[in-house]
């Protein structure tokens, strides 16, 4: 089957633009969740969505939004972007949520963003 | 102090050795414990995950849970170059009719020499 797909895999902004990540889950997974990967703080949650609605958020500022769509497609924007956003946003999905046991979550190839 | 800590290495070994990769944690809360392998370029993917304390192999991966010195190690024998990756711990507390959010270490950067 089809794994989580992300869009697009490479982009370069300049500061102050925004982005917009897209993610299409697996098909039957209804929780989506997005990370942050940096080399200098590892992989640090955004948050997560479940049947459209955000169910759990991480320690992130206002700039960071996300929506889920009724096909479980989600999506994520950062506004106002900083040289500190540069990273590797990775999205995952899986049937039930992130922290249920042997509810195994899937992610996807990231999106590596570049800010100049 | 953070919530869990994990050296990040890099850690290089010759093939075959037995590699020992290891996290400590802070929140007493954690029920979960997971590992996940992440080749270069790619995401992450589940190697294992275990809920008690003790040990659960899975083929050459062992991976080992003491709660009581807050403390997960997972063992790869016989280790081979397609090892080589980076290795994240991941822990979650108990779900409570939600999400309960994972909270990965840094990751170990592991090579395996031939």
């Amino acid at each position: 089957k089809a794994g989580v797909t992300q869009t697009p895999r490479y982009l370069i902004k300049t500061r102050g633009q925004q982005v917009t990540l897209s993610c299409s889950p697996i098909s039957g997974h209804r929780s989506v969740s997005w990370y942050q990967q940096t080399p200098g703080q590892g992989l640090q949650f955004l948050f997560e969505y479940f049947s459209e609605t955000q169910r759990n958020k991480g320690n992130f500022p206002g700039r960071f939004s996300g929506r889920q769509f009724s096909n479980s497609r989600s999506e994520m924007n950062v506004s106002t972007l900083e040289l500190g956003d540069s990273a590797l946003y990775l999205c995952a999905s899986s049937r039930q949520g992130q922290g249920n046991p042997g509810n195994t979550i899937y992610f996807g190839e990231g999106s590596w963003l570049t800010v100049v | 102090q953070k919530e869990v800590e994990q050296d990040p290495g890099p850690l290089s070994v010759p093939e075959g050795a037995i590699v020992s990769l290891n996290c400590t944690y802070s929140n007493s809360a954690f029920q979960y414990f997971m590992w996940y392998r992440q080749y270069s370029r790619k995401g992450p993917e589940l190697l294992m995950y275990t809920y008690s304390s003790g040990n659960k192999e899975d083929g050459r991966f062992t991976a080992q849970v003491d709660k009581s010195s807050k403390y997960i190690s997972l063992f790869i024998r016989d280790s081979q170059p397609s090892d080589s990756a980076t290795y994240l711990c991941a822990m979650s507390a108990r779900p409570q009719g939600g999400s309960e959010k994972l909270v990965f270490g840094k990751g170990t950067k592991l090579t395996v020499n031939p």
